[in-house]
């Protein structure tokens, strides 16, 4: 079967840097997104990945290894607003899009 | 741009009547999908459309219709409601099918009693 696994929950500090990992194993590959999705809100387009390396937009960057099924989105000089749950999701050959259950950020002061 | 457009955003509903949750998109986008949330589950697809006049089954499509007559609109209905069906509900829609990014609506928060 097809599988995405994300830890269900993290904890970071204001203005420190978190990783937040993601392995999946699909029926191929054509490309890997991730969402944030603040508690009570829509999922919103935070990066896609479909070649190997790393992908910087601002605060955030996402990685990708195919070889390994991974990716990992990087979060730095962390906020408040941060805290939201951040989703991962993996098209498949048949270009069906295949969800990881989430993890759920919690930011410190 | 409204994007995508959601409704109700909320609604109680008693098991056995019929639902439909509607959905407007103003993008032009071919591609819209259905989606419920449960907790720990993360997004299961219901049902999804490539593009207008086309429907076809996501993971969990028993219970639900869809139909797509136009580009713009793609209601989700309950033809009887039961209360494993209580989920926070997303329409979403894209360019392509999964090809770029998905918009979301807000979500219509149901629940079956």
């Amino acid at each position: 079967g097809q599988n995405i696994d994300q830890p269900t929950e993290m904890t970071a500090t204001e203005g420190a840097i978190v990783q937040i990992n993601c392995t999946y194993q699909t029926s191929g590959f054509n490309g890997l997104f991730w969402y944030q999705q603040h508690a009570g809100e829509a999922p919103t387009f935070l990066s896609y990945n479909v070649l190997d390396g790393l992908e910087e937009k601002g605060r955030f960057s996402s990685f990708l290894s195919r070889s390994k099924g991974y990716s990992y989105l990087l979060l730095k000089e962390l906020q408040m607003k941060d805290s939201a749950s951040y989703l991962c999701a993996v098209v498949d050959s048949n270009y069906q899009l295949i969800w990881g259950a989430g993890t759920k950020l919690i930011i410190k002061p | 741009i409204a994007g995508i457009t959601q409704a109700p955003t909320s609604q109680i509903l008693a098991a056995g009547r019929r639902m439909t949750l509607r959905c407007t998109q103003d993008m032009r986008h071919n591609a819209m999908y259905w989606y419920r949330q449960d907790l720990g589950l993360g997004l299961r697809l219901i049902h999804y459309s490539n593009t207008a006049g086309t429907t076809g089954k996501g993971e969990v499509p028993d219970g639900y219709s869809v139909s797509r007559a136009n580009t713009d609109d793609f209601p989700l209905t309950l033809a009887s409601a039961v209360p494993s069906q209580t989920s926070v509900y997303f329409c979403a829609s894209s360019e392509g099918q999964n090809t770029g990014e998905l918009f979301f609506g807000e979500g219509s928060r149901l629940t079956v009693l």
